[in-house]
Protein backbone atom coordinates (compact mmCIF):
# COMPACT_ATOMS: atom_id res chain seq x y z
CA UNK A 1 0.00 0.00 0.00
CA UNK A 2 2.58 2.59 -1.23
CA UNK A 3 1.68 5.48 -1.57
CA UNK A 4 4.54 7.09 -3.55
CA UNK A 5 6.79 4.33 -5.46
CA UNK A 6 9.96 4.85 -7.41
CA UNK A 7 11.98 2.41 -9.18
CA UNK A 8 14.47 1.48 -9.47
CA UNK A 9 15.90 2.32 -5.93
CA UNK A 10 19.57 2.49 -6.78
CA UNK A 11 20.86 3.25 -10.58
CA UNK A 12 24.39 3.25 -11.99
CA UNK A 13 25.30 3.72 -15.64
CA UNK A 14 27.85 4.61 -17.57
CA UNK A 15 28.38 8.64 -18.64
CA UNK A 16 26.31 8.59 -22.31
CA UNK A 17 23.69 6.50 -21.24
CA UNK A 18 20.14 7.16 -21.57
CA UNK A 19 17.94 5.83 -18.44
CA UNK A 20 14.70 6.46 -16.87
CA UNK A 21 13.01 6.70 -13.54
CA UNK A 22 9.77 5.65 -12.61
CA UNK A 23 7.43 6.68 -10.54
CA UNK A 24 3.41 6.45 -9.75
CA UNK A 25 1.15 8.00 -6.35
CA UNK A 26 -2.07 5.92 -5.12
CA UNK A 27 -2.88 8.99 -3.30
CA UNK A 28 -5.62 10.45 -5.65
CA UNK A 29 -3.45 13.47 -5.67
CA UNK A 30 -3.68 15.92 -8.85
CA UNK A 31 0.59 17.38 -8.74
CA UNK A 32 3.51 15.03 -8.61
CA UNK A 33 6.65 16.68 -8.67
CA UNK A 34 10.46 15.59 -9.29
CA UNK A 35 13.29 17.21 -6.80
CA UNK A 36 17.17 15.91 -6.87
CA UNK A 37 19.27 15.73 -3.72
CA UNK A 38 22.95 16.40 -4.13
CA UNK A 39 25.96 15.50 -2.26
CA UNK A 40 25.06 17.68 0.18
CA UNK A 41 21.53 16.82 0.62
CA UNK A 42 20.12 20.22 -0.74
CA UNK A 43 16.67 19.24 -1.94
CA UNK A 44 15.70 21.09 -5.19
CA UNK A 45 12.51 20.72 -7.06
CA UNK A 46 13.07 20.50 -11.02
CA UNK A 47 9.73 19.54 -12.46
CA UNK A 48 5.64 19.84 -11.24
CA UNK A 49 2.65 18.13 -13.65
CA UNK A 50 -0.73 18.88 -12.57
CA UNK A 51 -2.94 16.44 -14.24
CA UNK A 52 -0.25 15.80 -17.20
CA UNK A 53 0.54 19.36 -17.49
CA UNK A 54 3.77 20.58 -16.95
CA UNK A 55 3.43 23.41 -14.73
CA UNK A 56 6.87 23.88 -13.14
CA UNK A 57 10.09 23.65 -15.13
CA UNK A 58 12.94 24.59 -13.18
CA UNK A 59 16.81 25.41 -14.64
CA UNK A 60 17.95 21.99 -15.82
CA UNK A 61 19.08 20.61 -18.62
CA UNK A 62 16.81 19.73 -21.52
CA UNK A 63 18.72 16.37 -21.11
CA UNK A 64 16.24 15.58 -18.38
CA UNK A 65 12.51 15.30 -20.13
CA UNK A 66 9.88 14.28 -17.65
CA UNK A 67 6.83 12.72 -19.08
CA UNK A 68 3.24 11.80 -17.19
CA UNK A 69 0.83 9.27 -19.06
CA UNK A 70 -1.50 10.04 -16.28
CA UNK A 71 -2.13 11.92 -13.25
CA UNK A 72 -1.17 8.62 -11.06
CA UNK A 73 2.49 8.51 -12.64
CA UNK A 74 5.07 10.63 -13.53
CA UNK A 75 8.68 9.28 -15.63
CA UNK A 76 12.05 10.94 -16.01
CA UNK A 77 14.00 10.39 -18.54
CA UNK A 78 17.67 11.43 -18.66
CA UNK A 79 19.55 11.19 -22.39
CA UNK A 80 23.48 11.45 -22.49
CA UNK A 81 24.36 10.83 -18.51
CA UNK A 82 27.30 13.14 -17.12
CA UNK A 83 29.04 12.45 -14.19
CA UNK A 84 27.44 15.85 -12.35
CA UNK A 85 23.76 13.73 -12.78
CA UNK A 86 24.90 11.61 -9.73
CA UNK A 87 22.63 12.70 -7.07
CA UNK A 88 19.43 11.07 -5.40
CA UNK A 89 15.97 12.03 -7.29
CA UNK A 90 13.05 11.76 -5.48
CA UNK A 91 9.93 11.62 -6.85
CA UNK A 92 6.54 13.27 -4.33
CA UNK A 93 2.67 14.24 -4.89
CA UNK A 94 0.24 16.38 -3.32
CA UNK A 95 -2.75 18.07 -3.93
CA UNK A 96 -1.81 21.64 -6.03
CA UNK A 97 -5.02 23.49 -4.65
CA UNK A 98 -4.55 22.36 -0.98
CA UNK A 99 -0.96 23.78 -0.69
CA UNK A 100 -0.60 21.20 1.86
CA UNK A 101 2.51 19.13 2.27
CA UNK A 102 4.05 17.11 -0.06
CA UNK A 103 4.26 13.34 -0.06
CA UNK A 104 7.98 11.76 -1.22
CA UNK A 105 8.99 8.48 -2.13
CA UNK A 106 12.03 6.45 -1.35
CA UNK A 107 14.57 8.01 -3.23
CA UNK A 108 16.79 6.69 -6.51
CA UNK A 109 20.48 6.76 -6.24
CA UNK A 110 21.77 7.10 -9.64
CA UNK A 111 25.42 7.20 -9.92
CA UNK A 112 27.07 8.07 -12.91
CA UNK A 113 30.25 6.47 -13.66
CA UNK B 1 11.75 35.29 -3.86
CA UNK B 2 10.76 32.75 -1.16
CA UNK B 3 13.53 30.88 0.31
CA UNK B 4 13.82 29.13 3.62
CA UNK B 5 17.28 29.25 5.89
CA UNK B 6 18.10 26.70 8.47
CA UNK B 7 20.84 26.51 10.97
CA UNK B 8 24.04 24.58 9.29
CA UNK B 9 24.90 21.52 11.36
CA UNK B 10 25.75 18.56 12.41
CA UNK B 11 24.29 18.95 15.46
CA UNK B 12 25.65 16.70 18.28
CA UNK B 13 23.77 16.31 21.39
CA UNK B 14 23.54 13.59 24.13
CA UNK B 15 20.73 11.56 24.90
CA UNK B 16 18.04 13.47 26.75
CA UNK B 17 19.13 16.63 25.59
CA UNK B 18 17.03 20.11 24.94
CA UNK B 19 16.92 20.49 20.69
CA UNK B 20 16.64 23.24 18.70
CA UNK B 21 17.08 24.06 14.89
CA UNK B 22 16.50 27.56 13.71
CA UNK B 23 14.30 28.26 10.38
CA UNK B 24 13.79 31.31 9.03
CA UNK B 25 11.97 32.06 5.67
CA UNK B 26 11.31 34.69 2.96
CA UNK B 27 8.40 34.67 1.28
CA UNK B 28 5.18 37.00 0.33
CA UNK B 29 2.15 36.33 1.35
CA UNK B 30 1.13 33.74 4.17
CA UNK B 31 3.25 30.28 2.97
CA UNK B 32 2.82 26.92 4.70
CA UNK B 33 5.59 25.95 6.63
CA UNK B 34 6.64 22.27 7.17
CA UNK B 35 9.51 20.48 8.92
CA UNK B 36 10.62 17.10 7.41
CA UNK B 37 12.98 14.32 8.26
CA UNK B 38 15.26 12.52 6.67
CA UNK B 39 16.57 9.29 8.20
CA UNK B 40 19.55 7.51 7.18
CA UNK B 41 18.73 5.78 3.45
CA UNK B 42 15.09 7.07 3.36
CA UNK B 43 12.90 9.20 1.84
CA UNK B 44 11.73 12.07 3.35
CA UNK B 45 8.66 11.96 5.58
CA UNK B 46 6.75 15.14 7.08
CA UNK B 47 7.41 15.58 10.55
CA UNK B 48 5.33 18.15 11.37
CA UNK B 49 3.23 21.49 9.70
CA UNK B 50 1.55 24.84 10.24
CA UNK B 51 -0.93 26.42 7.73
CA UNK B 52 -0.82 29.85 9.03
CA UNK B 53 0.84 32.22 12.11
CA UNK B 54 0.63 31.83 15.40
CA UNK B 55 0.03 27.58 14.61
CA UNK B 56 1.92 25.24 16.49
CA UNK B 57 2.87 21.87 14.68
CA UNK B 58 3.57 18.97 17.10
CA UNK B 59 4.38 15.18 16.59
CA UNK B 60 6.82 12.74 18.60
CA UNK B 61 7.77 15.44 20.70
CA UNK B 62 9.00 17.66 18.71
CA UNK B 63 7.36 21.01 17.96
CA UNK B 64 7.45 24.15 15.99
CA UNK B 65 5.58 27.86 16.02
CA UNK B 66 5.10 29.82 12.67
CA UNK B 67 6.08 33.44 13.96
CA UNK B 68 5.07 35.74 11.19
CA UNK B 69 6.26 38.76 13.21
CA UNK B 70 10.05 37.02 12.82
CA UNK B 71 9.42 35.29 10.20
CA UNK B 72 10.66 32.39 11.64
CA UNK B 73 9.77 28.28 12.66
CA UNK B 74 12.01 26.71 14.56
CA UNK B 75 12.21 22.98 15.44
CA UNK B 76 12.61 21.86 19.34
CA UNK B 77 12.36 18.68 21.21
CA UNK B 78 12.84 18.82 24.64
CA UNK B 79 14.76 15.65 25.08
CA UNK B 80 16.35 13.69 22.62
CA UNK B 81 16.78 10.17 21.49
CA UNK B 82 19.92 8.07 19.73
CA UNK B 83 16.51 7.33 17.22
CA UNK B 84 16.22 10.88 16.44
CA UNK B 85 19.62 11.01 14.66
CA UNK B 86 18.60 12.33 11.03
CA UNK B 87 18.53 14.70 8.72
CA UNK B 88 15.65 17.62 9.35
CA UNK B 89 14.38 20.02 6.78
CA UNK B 90 12.51 23.26 6.97
CA UNK B 91 10.38 23.96 3.71
CA UNK B 92 7.70 26.25 2.58
CA UNK B 93 4.96 26.31 0.48
CA UNK B 94 3.89 29.45 -0.95
CA UNK B 95 -0.09 29.93 -0.72
CA UNK B 96 -0.70 29.92 -4.45
CA UNK B 97 -1.88 26.99 -6.70
CA UNK B 98 0.92 25.75 -8.79
CA UNK B 99 3.90 25.75 -6.52
CA UNK B 100 5.94 23.37 -4.94
CA UNK B 101 8.15 22.50 -1.50
CA UNK B 102 11.03 24.96 -0.80
CA UNK B 103 13.55 23.54 1.03
CA UNK B 104 16.39 24.93 3.60
CA UNK B 105 19.23 23.02 3.03
CA UNK B 106 19.09 20.94 5.74
CA UNK B 107 20.34 20.15 9.57
CA UNK B 108 22.41 16.85 10.37
CA UNK B 109 21.48 15.90 14.17
CA UNK B 110 23.43 13.39 15.35
CA UNK B 111 22.62 11.78 19.07
CA UNK B 112 24.51 9.74 21.19
CA UNK B 113 23.82 8.04 24.16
Amino acid sequence: DTAVSQTPKYLVTQMGNDKSIKCEQNLGHDTMYWYKQDSKKFLKIMFSYNNKELIINETVPNRFSPKSPDKAHLNLHINSLELGDSAVYFCASGDRFANTEAFFGQGTRLTVV
Amino acid sequence: GNSVTQMEGPVTLSEEAFLTINCTYTATGYPSLFWYVQYPGEGLQLLLKATKADDKGSNKGFEATYRKETTSFHLEKGSVQVSDSAVYFCALMANQAGTALIFGKGTTLSVSS
